[in-house]
């Protein structure tokens, strides 16, 4: 598979403000995914946007997808201190069992 | 179960010594992987396992040999390592190629992580 690149690359807001993250990638993908990851931990799926979807959401989550621009934005609503983590986007072309690449994500600090 | 978990959490080690860590994962997927994450960067790949079968080796030193006993089980088992091998070992699962059914949707269910350091 292919690695996604994140952007920024590290974001600092006050709690209660809306974060949002992007990613673009390079060739077509059957479905792009979003992980969280708190410092020294493993990574948490987050949400999954397939191919034929433009928007989903999931609580505070809203992802988008645009596959003519390849890209993808994250948007954290009402962000908690909670939310402090690295967020990855994972893009996904079906093949075998294509093994997820991880850009460098993007670092959210969220303070209180 | 949705729970992949990893163990030991943490795990010291000489250059000379000899240890494994292990994943376990009762969920049914039959891919399974082992990713090296370095502070503050991305995890990297390392392995793949499909179906008990190492399917893909990213160029990884034999220092690391992998080892899937079973459909819920992987090791890694560490020789001889050296001190830029320190990093958080990331197991995880996925579904995998189901034959006949729906494909899955490369979802990575992660462990906790074995934070490894080699003196």
């Amino acid at each position: 598979s292919q690695q996604g690149e994140e952007d920024p690359q590290a974001l600092s807001i006050q709690e209660g403000e809306n974060a949002t993250m992007n990613c673009s990638y390079k060739t077509s993908i059957n479905n792009l995914q979003w992980y969280r990851q708190n410092s020294g931990r493993g990574l948490v799926h987050l949400i999954l946007i397939r191919s034929n979807e433009r928007e989903k959401h999931s609580g505070r989550l809203r992802v988008t997808l645009d596959t003519s621009k390849k890209s993808s934005s994250l948007l954290i609503t009402a962000s908690r201190a909670a939310d402090t983590a690295s967020y990855f986007c994972a893009p996904l072309t079906f093949s075998g069992n294509t093994p997820l690449v991880f850009g460098k994500g993007t670092r959210l600090s969220v303070i209180a | 179960d949705t729970e992949v978990t990893q163990t030991p959490k943490h795990l010291v080690m000489g250059m000379t010594n000899k240890k494994s860590l292990k994943c376990e994962q009762h969920m049914g997927h039959r891919a399974m992987y082992w990713y090296k994450q370095k502070a503050k960067k991305p995890p990297e790949l390392m392995f793949v396992y499909s179906y008990e079968k190492l399917s893909i080796n990213e160029s990884v030193p034999s220092r690391f040999s992998p080892e899937c006993p079973n459909s819920s089980l992987l090791n890694l088992h560490l020789h001889a390592l050296q001190p830029e091998d320190s990093a958080l070992y990331l197991c995880a699962s996925s579904q995998g190629v189901m034959v006949g059914g729906p494909r899955p949707t490369g979802e990575l269910f992660f462990g906790e992580g074995s934070r490894l350091t080699v003196l």
